[in-house]
């Protein structure tokens, strides 16, 4: 079955420190991938999106991913982080032919001052 | 301005009661979602419409009906509302399939008592 996991449920970085947030998914063929962020109270936001080419993608907010098929996954990174990144982050997969999403559970960052 | 609008914001029922969200877009998106939000579950998918005039069961579509007559609105309907269907209810948009954006309303906090 197709599935997304995201294993940190909490992660605590000190502003300044980089992030990395995991993501692996299960899925036969290459999927659409994406990251999005939640603030408190706020609809989700999307972050970056990978679908072909270039494995590592840039994103808004300085926020990068890097899509690696071998380990079926789709980390999100950030080499220095802000107190306004503390929010809540989503990884998801798309499927071609599909308009249907799978969402991982989600990772709450907490940043510390 | 153009995105996804959600009413109410947020809302009590009592079990039992009849309830509908609305959900209207003007992105002329083909696809249209309903998502609820639980902690510790992320985000999963009620129901979706791939265009006008169809509708799908996504992974938690019981005591959840929807319609799509026209391309902007979607709305969402608890026939008899249970305390389980408490939670905050998104709505989303996508113009391509798999690989598109979604784009995500502001939310509707339904409580149900």
């Amino acid at each position: 079955a197709q599935s997304v996991t995201q294993p940190d449920i909490h992660i605590t970085v000190s502003e300044g420190a980089s992030l990395e947030l995991r993501c692996n998914y299960s899925y036969g063929a290459t999927p659409y991938l994406f990251w999005y962020v939640q603030s408190p109270g706020q609809g989700l936001q999307l972050l970056l999106k990978y679908f072909s080419g270039d494995t590592l993608v840039q994103g808004i907010k300085g926020f990068e991913a890097e899509f690696k098929r071998s380990q079926s996954s789709f980390n999100l990174r950030k080499p220095s982080v802000h107190w306004s990144d503390a929010a809540e982050y989503f990884c998801a997969v798309g499927y071609s032919g599909t308009y249907k999403y799978i969402f991982g559970t989600g990772t709450r960052l907490k940043v510390l001052a | 301005i153009a995105g996804i609008t959600q009413a109410p914001t947020s809302q009590i029922l009592a079990a039992g009661r009849r309830m509908t969200l609305r959900c209207t877009q003007d992105m002329r998106h083909n696809a249209m979602y309903w998502y609820r939000q639980d902690l510790g579950l992320g985000l999963r998918l009620i129901h979706y419409s791939n265009t006008a005039g169809t509708t799908g069961k996504g992974e938690v579509p019981d005591g959840y009906s929807v319609s799509r007559a026209n391309t902007d609105d979607f709305p969402l309907t608890l026939a008899s509302a249970v305390p389980s269907q408490t939670s905050v209810y998104f709505c989303a948009s996508s113009a391509e399939r798999g690989w598109g954006e979604q784009f995500f309303g502001p939310g509707t906090r339904l409580t149900v008592l």
